[in-house]
């Protein structure tokens, strides 16, 4: 079974508004997670790390201050996309390495989150 | 700049061929390489391989590393249509444990 956990599944939203997407480990205590965004045809693009209890670490190009994360407990990560525009469209996904399972660089990723923006 | 290139992007075959898909790399500070089965939504995890020349082996799946020549294949014989599917490369990153994918193979497989 599943896991990581995220939600929303789908979400549609007028252009403006912000977002919020949940990421969840569901049995185990997940200190660094990662969000991921892929694009139509496009692989996966690293956005940040989010660490628990810290800042989160940005990939270049990706705006601090319009994807925000939060990781503020060992088990939920969020996402909030700020100001949402019709480019901001896209599949976002989060992923968390299960502890004790570091040597085999297993990440589990959560279903994704398609958000459409109109 | 970190590069993860696979090929073919797209492959249409049908069942019962031998597939073969590439994976080559140019990263910093390589620590190992993860390939992924993307079907409608999440990345499923299929072999992690940290050795050069080491089999790593599930049922019909195979992948080898070949960390000199900086590549990876991922092999699937006697295909099924239920390996339809985007097949994802990616090196990890030591240090950041950071995965940069590529940009995966379309594999169709038809009846």
């Amino acid at each position: 079974g599943a896991v990581v956990s995220q939600h929303p599944s789908w979400v549609i939203c007028k252009s403006g508004t912000s977002v919020k997407i949940e990421c969840r480990s569901l049995d185990f205590q997940a200190t660094t997670m990662f969000w991921y965004r892929q694009f139509p045809k496009q692989s996966l693009m690293l956005m940040a790390t989010s660490n628990e209890g810290s800042k989160a670490t940005y990939e270049q190009g990706v705006e601090k201050d319009k994807f925000l994360i939060n990781h503020a407990s060992l088990t939920l990560s969020t996402l909030t996309v700020t100001s949402a525009h019709p480019e901001d469209s896209s599949f976002y996904i989060c992923s968390a390495r299960r502890p004790g399972l570091q040597s085999t660089g297993e990440l589990f990723f959560g279903e994704g989150s398609r958000l459409t923006v109109l | 700049e970190d590069k993860v290139v696979q090929s073919p992007l797209s492959l249409v075959v049908h069942e019962g061929d031998t597939v073969t898909l590439n994976c080559s790399y140019e990263v910093t500070n390589f620590r190992s390489l993860l390939w992924y089965k993307q079907e409608k939504k999440a990345p499923t995890f299929l072999f992690m391989l940290t050795s050069s020349g080491i089999e790593k082996k599930s049922g019909r799946l195979s992948s080898i590393l070949d960390k000199k020549e900086l590549f990876s294949i991922l092999n699937i014989t006697a295909t099924q249509t239920g390996d339809s599917a985007i097949y994802l490369c990616a090196p990890i990153l030591g240090g950041s444990e950071k995965l940069v994918f590529g940009k995966g193979t379309k594999l169709t497989v038809n009846p």
